[in-house]
């Protein structure tokens, strides 16, 4: 079955430094790949996301590139600030057939501290 | 704005009692979904339901019901046959891609269940 295995955590790092969070998946089909982000007390974000082999997915900074070779969707940050502190989820979705199910890792949390 | 609700924010059930987690979304989303979320844990599917009137047992689907009787509302209730029902609870909700699957989930705030 499917399966997303991300470095776990914590990861403390002081702000302006570089941030990166691995994560590596097992798909029997063609998936799509997904960051998430959840801040304390709240529900998950959509952070980034990519569809297809090459994608690169970006925003706020954060950057992950779809490596279908390594099987991996790395999440990097340049330049990290004491609000992204938070905790990290990677997730896929298997695209083959009428499939609706996230498969999510056990999440990586990020303490930035000043 | 459009978006995802969840009430309340924060509930407290008596073991052996019954209790029911609001959803709604205004984001015209065919597919709704509940999660459950534990410590140190990623999130697991409990049911999810990708039309009204219709819905699929999740991963961890044993002691919790579901309903979709309106297509913006998909409320959980959590039975008194979940063992181990102190969890967050989150509702996604996305466009069904009319036999290609889902597209892109959304989150709501999340449910903090806890039994006392």
């Amino acid at each position: 079955g499917d399966s997303v295995t991300q470095m776990e955590g914590p990861v403390t790092l002081s702000e302006e430094a570089f941030l990166t969070i691995n994560c590596t998946y097992t798909a029997t089909g063609y998936p799509s790949l997904f960051w998430y982000v959840q801040y304390p007390g709240e529900g998950l974000q959509l952070l980034l996301k990519a569809t297809k082999a090459d994608d690169k997915g970006s925003n706020k900074g954060f950057e992950a590139t779809y490596r279908k070779e390594t099987t991996s969707f790395h999440l990097e940050k340049g330049s990290v600030q004491v609000s992204d502190s938070a905790v990290y989820f990677c997730a896929l979705k298997d695209n083959g057939g009428s499939n609706y199910k996230l498969t999510f890792g056990k999440g990586t949390l990020l303490t930035v501290n000043p | 704005d459009g978006g995802i609700t969840q009430s309340p924010k924060y509930l407290f059930r008596k073991e052996g009692q019954n209790v029911t987690l609001s959803c709604e979304q205004n984001l015209n989303h065919d597919a709704m979904y509940w999660y459950r979320q534990d410590p140190g844990q990623g999130l697991r599917l409990i049911y999810y339901s990708q039309i009204v009137n219709d819905f699929q047992k999740g991963d961890i689907a044993e002691g919790y019901s579901v309903s979709r009787e309106k297509k913006e509302s998909f409320p959980l209730t959590v039975t008194s046959a979940q063992k181990n029902p102190t969890a967050f609870y989150l509702c996604a909700s996305s466009i069904d891609k009319g036999g290609r699957g889902a597209d892109t989930q959304y989150f709501g705030p999340g449910t903090r269940l806890t039994v006392l």
